[in-house]
């Protein structure tokens, strides 16, 4: 089973469109959760981090859900701007290590039409 | 953008050729890492260095030996190279080497091996 686990689409959403992507994690020891954001041949760059309680960032909301070791993000009413990959990270540590080891899914691909 | 540079962008070389990738953070961070990027895989991470001290070494081959001089500058260095090296290579930066410190990504060097 892949440590990190995304559908890796692509989705393709009109503009305007509401798009979830779901996440799943296998080491129920993982500590911190994240939504990356990478634009086509660009770095990844934080969009939002995950809070056990929920939170929501303007058109997004993340959730995790540490029983089923699922983690969501929301998009509500899509703009073109939002066409990227959305990558699932997972912290941990490693190997009972002190590193801080960010674990990355293959990413998920939003199309989002006009 | 200039919180973490990568030089050079681009990079072909022969598999009996050396090169060095350079990173450099201007964030004041104290944790920098390597991360190799392959179309259709996750982001792996290859290296880690917390206040200059490797702190992970995530099974690499030994034809990429990183090197950090001080908390801002990374390099990794390349001999003999194989073909299915080819990749993007990221660079990253953290404040620390907490979990739920951010990770900020430089541009990264896309690797061709001839």
């Amino acid at each position: 089973r892949k440590e990190v686990e995304q559908d890796p689409g692509p989705f393709n959403v009109p503009e305007g469109a509401t798009v979830a992507f779901n996440c799943t994690y296998s080491n129920s020891a993982s500590q911190s959760f994240f939504w990356y954001r990478q634009d086509c041949r660009k770095e990844p760059k934080l969009l939002m981090s995950v809070y056990s309680s929920g939170n929501e960032d303007g058109r997004f909301t993340a959730q995790l859900n540490r029983a089923s070791q699922y983690i969501s993000l929301l998009i509500r009413d899509s703009k073109l701007s939002d066409s990227a990959t959305y990558l699932c990270v997972v912290n941990g540590r490693s190997g009972g290590g002190a590193t801080n080891k960010l674990i990355f899914g293959t990413g998920t691909l939003l199309a989002v039409q006009p | 953008e200039t919180g973490v540079t990568q030089t050079p962008r681009h990079l072909v070389m022969g598999m009996t050729n050396k090169k060095s990738l350079k990173c450099e953070q201007h964030l004041g961070h104290n944790a920098m890492y390597w991360y190799k990027q392959s179309a259709k895989k996750p982001l792996e991470l290859m290296f880690v260095y917390n206040f200059k001290e490797q702190t992970e070494n995530n099974s690499v081959p030994s034809r990429f030996s990183p090197e950090c001089p001080n908390s801002s500058h990374l390099f990794l260095h390349l001999h003999t190279l194989q073909p299915e090296d080819s990749a993007l290579y990221l660079c990253a930066s953290s404040q620390a080497m907490g979990l739920a410190y951010e990770q900020y990504f430089g541009p990264g060097t896309r690797l061709t091996v001839t």
